[in-house]
């Protein structure tokens, strides 16, 4: 069975740009959550999404965007980057059944803002 | 609110020798989800365990053990006869099922360095 799978897998862009990371999830699975990994905060939840509806939302301004297709891949956006938008951003993927299985993660994505 | 609090930031042993990360949670809810992951040097996070708050046995899978303690918040992780390849970061984690949603709320992470 194929794991998640995060594209691009490194991305550097400048300030004021715009991204959209991609995520696409283990067969058979419909939830897609993702989360932003810094040194100083850490793991934090932005997004979650079930069945192409958004399910759950972090504290993360509305800069941070995201959806979910039909096939449950999903993409978030990031608009006007900030150099502290500079992070490893993991994508995570479960049945969806509302009890929290173990979450598959993917390797992330890995932006530097310059 | 949940909150994780892992107080050990870096460990540092000797290889055979058996260590316990520590992990404090807090949350208002009767019913939750407590997981472990691993995160080695290659970033992707792997899941080592789950436990939901109605179960307090203690478990063990090889090596691994893990301690849950409801009376003190706490849900503790031991590595006995440790080894090299158990160097990374590791995880604990908080799921509070509501309204289905599995947001996890992570703790800050423990890095562990095992040395030869």
């Amino acid at each position: 069975k194929a794991g998640v799978t995060q594209t691009p897998r490194y991305l550097i862009k400048t300030r004021g740009q715009q991204v959209t990371l991609s995520c696409s999830p283990i067969s058979g699975h419909r939830s897609v959550s993702w989360y932003q990994q810094t040194p100083g905060q850490g793991l934090q939840f932005l997004f979650e999404y079930f069945s192409e509806t958004q399910r759950n939302k972090g504290n993360f301004p509305g800069r941070f965007s995201g959806r979910q297709f039909s096939n449950s891949r999903s993409e978030m956006n990031v608009s006007t980057l900030e150099l502290g938008d500079s992070a490893l951003y993991l994508c995570a993927s479960s049945p969806g059944t509302g009890i929290p299985y173990e979450q598959y993660f993917g390797p992330g994505t890995r932006l530097t803002v310059t | 609110a949940q909150k994780v609090t892992q107080a050990q930031t870096e460990i540092s042993v000797v290889e055979k020798e058996d260590v316990t990360l520590d992990c404090v949670y807090e949350t208002r809810d009767t019913t939750y989800y407590l997981f472990w992951y691993k995160q080695p040097p290659s970033g992707e996070l792997v899941f080592l365990i789950r436990r939901n708050s109605f179960d307090e046995q203690n478990e063990i899978s090889g090596r691994y053990s893990w301690n849950f303690q409801k009376s003190t918040s706490s849900f503790n992780f031991t590595i006995t006869a440790s080894q090299v390849v158990d160097s990374a970061v590791y995880f604990c984690a908080l799921s509070e099922p509501q309204g289905g949603s599995e947001k996890l709320v992570f703790g800050k992470g423990t890095k562990l360095t095992v040395n030869p």
